[in-house]
């Protein structure tokens, strides 16, 4: 498998701090987003999802936050730990074009420091 | 299962050299796309398909053709191969046109590098 590229903004944190990723999504019209994790050598896994109705939404250990006045999203993961290492990227969708299309975000790079 | 399955995994290509990106699932899903992923960038759906002959094009479709004649495979042909499709390209699927978004499962990608 292949890994994300090289030139990614990078998080450094230490094990079981919490960690905030941001993305700037781009279209105000976006109405779900989606948060994926990709490892190195894999593809991206989801990791959690929200819809434009709604401001937070809570999983296990994560958090999504969604600012639609300044089209911000953000990723909280509570007590980071190393297998969470890994490239981070948001991603909108417009559902109202029927379009399955996803629009991705280019990525932060989360480094946990043990 | 296997799930999504991508060969190659590495390639290098010269400019003008046409090849195939194989792309397979074995969950019997409908929806399958293709993305590229560049350097500091996130994912771009170039071609997808909601099912076995129909395809349609995504955000970045120029110099690359697809087709869907099973449900299991969705192939990515290279037609004459540019250093701007050097990337890294994903195959997706998901059950159907209808299934949420984020149930949609990634391959492992190939690296491809046209000198």
């Amino acid at each position: 498998g292949e890994s994300v590229g090289l030139h990614l903004p990078t998080l450094s944190v230490q094990e079981g701090d919490n960690s905030i990723i941001n993305c700037a999504y781009s279209n105000s019209a976006s109405d779900y987003f989606i948060w994926y994790k990709q490892e190195s050598g894999k593809g991206p896994q989801f990791i959690i999802d929200i819809r434009s109705n709604m401001d937070k939404r809570q999983g296990q250990r994560v958090t999504v936050l969604l600012n639609k006045t300044v089209k911000h999203l953000s990723l909280q993961i509570a007590a980071t730990q190393p297998g969470d290492s890994a490239v981070y990227f948001c991603a909108e969708n417009l559902s109202a074009t029927g379009r399955r299309a996803l629009t991705f975000g280019s990525g932060t790079r989360l480094q946990v420091q043990p | 299962n296997a799930g999504v399955t991508q060969t190659p995994k590495f390639q290098v290509l010269k400019t003008g050299q046409s090849m195939t990106l194989q792309c397979a699932q074995d969950m019997n899903h409908e929806y399958m796309s293709w993305y590229r992923q560049d350097p500091g960038m996130g994912l771009r759906l170039i071609h997808y398909s909601v099912g076995a002959g129909i395809t349609d094009q995504g955000e970045v479709p120029n110099g690359y053709n697809v087709s869907r004649s099973t449900t299991e495979d969705f192939p990515l042909r290279l037609l004459s191969a540019a250093p701007s499709q050097t990337s890294v390209y994903f195959c997706a699927s998901s059950y159907s046109r209808d299934s949420p978004l984020y149930e949609q499962y990634f391959g492992p990608g190939t690296r491809l590098t046209v000198t």
